[in-house]
């Protein structure tokens, strides 16, 4: 199974909104509604963010939010803040009855 | 609180056997949840290694699925891994990983194994 892609960075300013794709295929991100988001800072542990596409598990700020079109899930985070510089990570479940995570996404506030 | 702690050898000599073990604390792994092992080489992404579920049934990442086996030991409440033989590239951070249903909700610290002679 192949990585999930995801771009390698993305910026924007404290205050903006910022958008992370996921793009998969029918065989995992497309064919389940079981996608999640893991935030990671340098040295951490990762730390669940969103699951099944789009719900925040709980003390998970609604500034985050997620979402799927077809084959491509997206994490949104709104009012970007400088705490939220970190790696970003989707996974999904598979056909095969696996997961898979995503390449990862640095988020740099600037 | 439902805390993971890894625990093992962090040097590996190449062609043996990785074995790390997970000890659970705040919940009684044999009363539900999924369990499993993630890895992150050093610089590098997330990989999915491998579930163990209530049932018993596992399963594993296929690139590496000959090589590594999860189980679980409840009397001691742990989880563990064993991946052989191995070579360089299995130098990681391993994390042990527990959820609910499709997500991780629950992660490990991680632990640093190097293989190298």
């Amino acid at each position: 199974q192949s990585a999930l892609t995801q771009p390698a960075s993305v910026s924007g300013s404290p205050g903006q909104s910022i958008t992370i794709s996921c793009t998969g295929t029918r065989s995992e991100v497309g064919g389940y509604n079981y996608v999640s988001w893991y935030q990671q800072h340098p040295g951490k542990a990762p730390k669940l963010m969103i699951y099944d596409v789009s719900k925040r598990p709980s003390g998970v700020s609604n500034r985050f939010s997620g979402s799927k079109s077809g084959n491509t899930a997206s994490l949104t985070i709104s009012g970007l803040q400088a705490e939220d510089e970190a790696d970003y990570y989707c996974s999904s479940y598979t056909s095969s009855s696996t997961y898979v995570f995503g390449t990862g996404t640095k988020v740099t506030v600037l | 609180q439902v805390q993971l702690q890894e625990s093992g050898p962090g040097l590996v000599k190449p062609s043996e056997t990785l074995s790390l073990t997970c000890t659970v604390s705040g919940y009684s792994i044999s009363s539900g949840y999924y369990w499993g092992w993630i890895r992150q080489p050093p610089g590098k992404g997330l990989e999915w290694i491998g579930n163990i579920y209530q049932s018993g049934s596992t399963y594993y990442n296929p690139s590496l699925k000959s090589r590594v086996t999860v189980s679980v030991d409840t009397s001691k409440n742990q989880v563990s891994l064993k991946l052989s033989p191995v070579t360089a590239a299995d130098t990681a951070v391993y994390h042990c990983a527990g959820g609910v249903d499709m997500a991780v909700d629950y992660w490990g610290q991680g632990t640093l194994v190097t293989v190298s002679s």
